[in-house]
């Protein structure tokens, strides 16, 4: 069966440090990858999405950036970190077959505190 | 661009009751995808229930089941038999046909009382 594991759980980082929080999926092959950000009261934002190595789509400009080194491997980063980067964030992915209303299935999420 | 709207921020029900949660989306398009998530305390989310838009029939899932109005724009989500496992935030989505992206609602808080 498969999984999609998401780490770390919680991070409590500096203004202007770095990132990186890594997602990987376990059991399929070529799946649709994707980072969501949750802020308090406004649901979840979609931040990017992957159909393949080295595929990325950024849907909101921002301080983040994403890489997707193998095939069921993304990772979220930032040289430098801001207030307003503090939120949880979740990794999800879906099958990538072309099907149309694919589910997502999601992470644990990374709890991120910018101080 | 479209929207998806919960207006319902917090909801509270008795164990045993019913209970339905409001969702209200905008789109031009006439083939696309409804979603209900479930995100229990410990912030896990979980697919709950999946309509198709092109399906008059609405979706069930045991004790949770759709009203899909499709010229209201409205997709509710009813809960029979509420237990205390489903206290958690549950969020609306819609997906385009032909596009994988999700856009979410803003989620309401459903607590169930003993």
């Amino acid at each position: 069966s498969q999984t999609i594991h998401q780490w770390p759980a919680t991070l409590v980082q500096p203004v202007g440090s770095p990132l990186s929080l890594e997602c990987t999926v376990e059991g399929t092959s070529n799946p649709n990858l994707y980072w969501y950000r949750q802020a308090a009261g406004r649901g979840l934002q979609l931040l990017f999405y992957s159909v393949g190595i080295g595929q990325i789509s950024s849907e909101v400009p921002q301080n983040l950036s994403a890489s997707r080194p193998q095939d069921r491997q993304f990772i979220l980063s930032s040289k430098k970190l801001l207030l307003s980067d503090s939120g949880f964030y979740l990794c999800a992915w879906s099958e990538g077959t072309g099907v149309n209303g694919e589910k997502l299935f999601f992470g644990s999420g990374t709890q991120l505190s910018v101080l | 661009a479209q929207t998806v709207t919960q207006s319902q921020p917090e909801m509270s029900v008795q164990e045993a009751e019913t209970v339905t949660l409001s969702c209200t989306y905008d789109t031009s398009e006439s083939n696309y995808y409804l979603f209900w998530y479930k995100q229990p305390p410990s912030r896990q989310m979980i697919l709950v229930i999946r309509q198709e838009a092109y399906k008059q029939q609405n979706a069930t899932e045991n004790r949770f089941s759709v009203n899909f109005q499709k010229a209201a724009k409205s997709f509710s989500l009813k809960i029979s038999d509420s237990q205390l496992g489903d206290t958690a935030m549950y969020f609306c989505a819609f997906g385009n046909f032909g596009n994988e992206k999700l856009t979410f609602g803003t989620g309401t808080r459903l607590t169930i009382i003993p």
